[in-house]
């Protein structure tokens, strides 16, 4: 069962601007990640936010989460060519080591 | 660097052959996990294993079988594969008690004929 849903699908940006994914979720959870995936390649985490945290920086990535609306949101700052991925939230399900993935965003920067 | 390594990244196999897509990991995670992933669908878990010998079933378990007889071996097996398994196969492994971060292989694609 899908429990995270990526919005939108597919985000085309200029270098330079801001992208912004957002993911809703349908049951309660520990936490909520992102994860990226270079076309043909394996995923690499992200971020990780906790359901008792609602913001969190890592470099050019900003992570926000509101529980009460079960979503969250992923933005990636000054986007870069190579920030072209494909980007996916993943939530667990309670039992803190099995996650739940959605479908994904495909981020496409153009030089 | 930590690493999980999928021992095939391209596979092509007829149907009703017996697949083996092996997974490694130098970390010494307890958790290992088999997803598959296609497009419009996502990743979805097909089986996970959290000790030696241990496993439990995902969300399609169906047609498929694992493996885990050592701690840093998790293998992946169709018994009789058919074409519905065309797909890219990943591996992952999270240390428990853990920070919830997987750790994934570079995945497997497999079509099968």
């Amino acid at each position: 069962s899908q429990q995270g849903e990526e919005d939108p699908q597919a985000l085309s940006i200029q270098e330079g601007e801001n992208a912004t994914m957002n993911c809703s979720y349908k049951t309660s959870i520990n936490n909520l990640q992102w994860y990226r995936q270079n076309s043909g390649r394996g995923l690499v985490h992200l971020i990780l936010i906790r359901s008792n945290e609602r913001e969190k920086h890592s470099g050019r990535l900003r992570v926000t989460l509101d529980t009460s609306k079960k979503s969250s949101s992923l933005l990636i700052t000054a986007s870069r060519a190579a920030d072209t991925a494909s980007y996916f939230c993943a939530t667990d399900r309670g039992s803190n080591y099995k996650l739940t993935f959605g479908k994904g965003t495909l981020l496409t920067v153009n030089p | 660097d930590v690493k999980v390594t999928q021992s095939s990244r391209y596979l092509v196999k007829r149907t009703g052959e017996k697949v083996f897509l092996e997974c490694v990991q130098d970390m010494d995670h307890e958790n290992m996990f088999w997803y598959r992933q296609d497009p419009g669908l996502g990743l979805r878990l097909i089986y996970f294993s959290y000790d030696v010998k241990m496993k439990e079933k995902g969300d399609i378990p169906e047609g498929y079988s694992v493996s885990r007889e050592k701690k840093e071996r998790f293998s992946l097996i169709l018994e009789s594969a058919s074409t519905n398994q065309t797909s890219m196969y990943l591996c992952a492994s999270i240390r428990q008690p853990n920070t919830g971060e997987l750790f994934f292989g570079e995945g497997s694609r497999l079509t099968v004929l």
